[in-house]
């Protein structure tokens, strides 16, 4: 069965560096999205990207971050400056032609900022 | 502001029972409804979509939407112990309704 993997799967930084997470979406799928959960707290949508741009971002993407798919099959979310309140787990999804019905999530990279 | 609400549990129900599991919703903008199970520590794992009027059976499963209210329900029939997980609602927005609108989850557990 194919699925949506990601690197790493636990990234310790330290406070202001520069951090990129990657997925690697399920090859013949159209539509992209960056999610994050705080420990204990809810899923929240950060981002959605198709045809080489975003289409959605939510307030919590702010110019810290930024997201790219460089090589067609890659795609990464950038962190320029990390801060505490980064610390997280982060979920790569992507959608294939069915729409949202088959919406695929890997397995995240869990974010510890220092 | 787009929100989805679930009541966080923990739903405790002996094994072979029903779990009902409800949500609320505020965005009538959404028309596609999920819900996802997660375990501790992983991802988020598809169970059911729904996003017409009334009842949807897969299986063990079955979701129901009213739309008029703003309810979404999942039902889980001969409540298995493997079936204890956190169990999030979550409602579609944008174009390919595929931006999620997560709640904070109900925690089930089935005991045997």
């Amino acid at each position: 069965e194919p699925e949506v993997t990601q690197t790493p799967s636990h990234q310790v930084t330290q406070m202001g560096q520069e951090v990129i997470l990657r997925c690697v979406p399920i090859s013949n799928h159209l539509y992209f999205y960056w999610y994050r959960q705080i420990l204990g707290q809810k899923v929240e949508f950060l981002v959605s990207f198709y045809n080489n741009e975003i289409s959605e971002k939510s307030e919590i993407f702010d110019d810290q971050f930024s997201v790219e798919r460089p090589d067609g099959s890659n795609f990464t979310l950038k962190i320029r400056s990390t801060k505490l309140e980064d610390s997280a787990m982060y979920f790569c999804a992507s959608i294939g032609t069915r729409g949202p019905y088959e919406q695929y999530f890997g397995p995240g990279t869990r974010l510890t900022v220092t | 502001q787009k929100e989805v609400e679930q009541n966080s549990g923990p739903l405790s129900v002996p094994e072979g029972a029903i779990a009902s599991l409800n949500c609320t919703y505020s965005d009538r903008g959404s028309q596609s409804f999920f819900w996802y199970r997660q375990y501790s520590g992983k991802s988020p794992e598809l169970i059911m979509f729904i996003y017409s009027n009334g009842d949807k059976e897969d299986g063990r499963f079955t979701a129901q939407l009213n739309k008029a209210s703003q309810y979404v329900s999942l039902l889980i029939r001969d409540s298995q112990p493997s079936d204890s997980a956190t169990y999030l609602c979550a409602g579609g927005f944008g174009g390919s309704q595929g931006n999620l609108i997560f709640g904070k989850g109900t925690k089930l557990s089935v005991k045997p």
